[in-house]
C-alpha cells in the first residue's frame, strides 16, 4: 500500500514537501516514482529514485525545482517541490515500479492535490 | 524522446460490443517496455498490460494487449459497463519514460 500526504494549497514561488508512505512490501527493493495529473489532463512522469537513493531522475519542467529523496528505515520517498508554478497544480502519485518481468508502475498511491494559485 | 499518440480521443461503446485502442510510438521501441494502465474517475491509475500483451496480476480476459514496433492495440472483447475508464499507454525505455494522451471510453 503506497499512502501520499502533504498536499496543500500554496502560492506561486512556494514550496511544499510530499511524502509517500510505503507497507505490505519490502520498499528498499524498489525504485520508486512520482507522477502527476493536471485537473481533467493526463499522467505525466515526474521523478524517480533508485532503491538505495543514490540516483535520481527528473522531467525537464521539474528540473532544478523539485527533489525527491527516500528514507527506506521509514519507507518513504518524498518530493520536495520549491519555485512552485501555477502550472504545477495536479494529483501527485507516487507509484512502485516493479522492474522485474517487464513490469513497469504495478502500485498506486491513491494521490494527493497540490494547488498553486495566489 | 518517444512520443505516444492514442487513438481515439473517445470511443463510444454499446455494452457487449468490442473496442479496439490504438498507441502508436515515434519510432520503433521494444514491445517489452510498453504497458497499458486504466483510471476510473476519481481513482489511481491500474496496471491492465505490460510487455505488450501480458495480463496483470488479476486483469480478466476481457483485456488483451497487441503490436511491436510502433503499432501497439489493446482490445476490451466485450465492453462492460464497469470498463469505463481513461486507459492510457506507457513506454518505459532507458530514454524515455512517457503517457500517451489517453483514450476515455464510454457508454454509447
Amino acid at each position: 500500500q503506497l499512502v501520499e500526504s502533504g498536499g496543500a494549497l500554496v502560492q506561486p514561488g512556494g514550496s511544499v514537501r510530499l511524502s509517500c508512505e510505503a507497507s505490505g512490501f519490502t520498499f528498499s527493493d524498489h525504485w520508486m516514482y512520482w507522477v502527476r495529473q493536471a485537473p481533467g489532463k493526463g499522467l505525466v512522469w515526474v521523478s524517480r529514485v533508485y532503491n538505495d537513493g543514490t540516483i535520481t531522475n527528473y522531467a525537464d519542467f521539474v528540473k532544478g525545482r523539485f527533489t525527491i529523496s527516500r528514507d527506506n528505515s521509514k519507507d518513504t520517498v518524498f518530493l520536495q517541490m520549491n519555485s512552485l508554478r501555477v502550472e504545477d497544480t495536479a494529483v501527485y502519485y507516487c507509484a512502485r515500479y516493479w522492474g522485474r518481468g517487464y513490469i513497469p508502475l504495478d502500485h498506486w498511491g491513491r494521490g494527493t492535490l497540490v494547488t498553486v494559485s495566489s | 524522446e518517444i512520443v505516444l499518440t492514442q487513438s481515439p480521443g473517445t470511443l463510444s461503446l454499446s455494452p457487449g460490443e468490442r473496442g479496439t485502442l490504438s498507441c502508436r510510438a515515434s519510432q520503433t521501441i521494444s514491445r517489452n517496455y510498453l504497458a497499458w494502465y486504466q483510471q476510473k474517475p476519481g481513482q489511481a491509475p491500474r496496471l491492465l498490460i505490460y510487455a505488450a500483451s501480458s495480463r496483470a496480476t488479476g486483469i480478466p480476459e476481457n483485456f488483451s494487449g497487441s503490436g511491436s514496433g510502433t503499432d501497439f492495440t489493446l482490445t476490451i472483447s466485450r465492453l462492460d459497463p464497469e470498463d469505463i475508464a481513461v486507459f492510457y499507454c506507457l513506454y518505459f525505455g532507458t530514454s524515455s519514460f512517457t503517457f500517451g494522451q489517453g483514450t476515455r471510453l464510454e457508454i454509447k
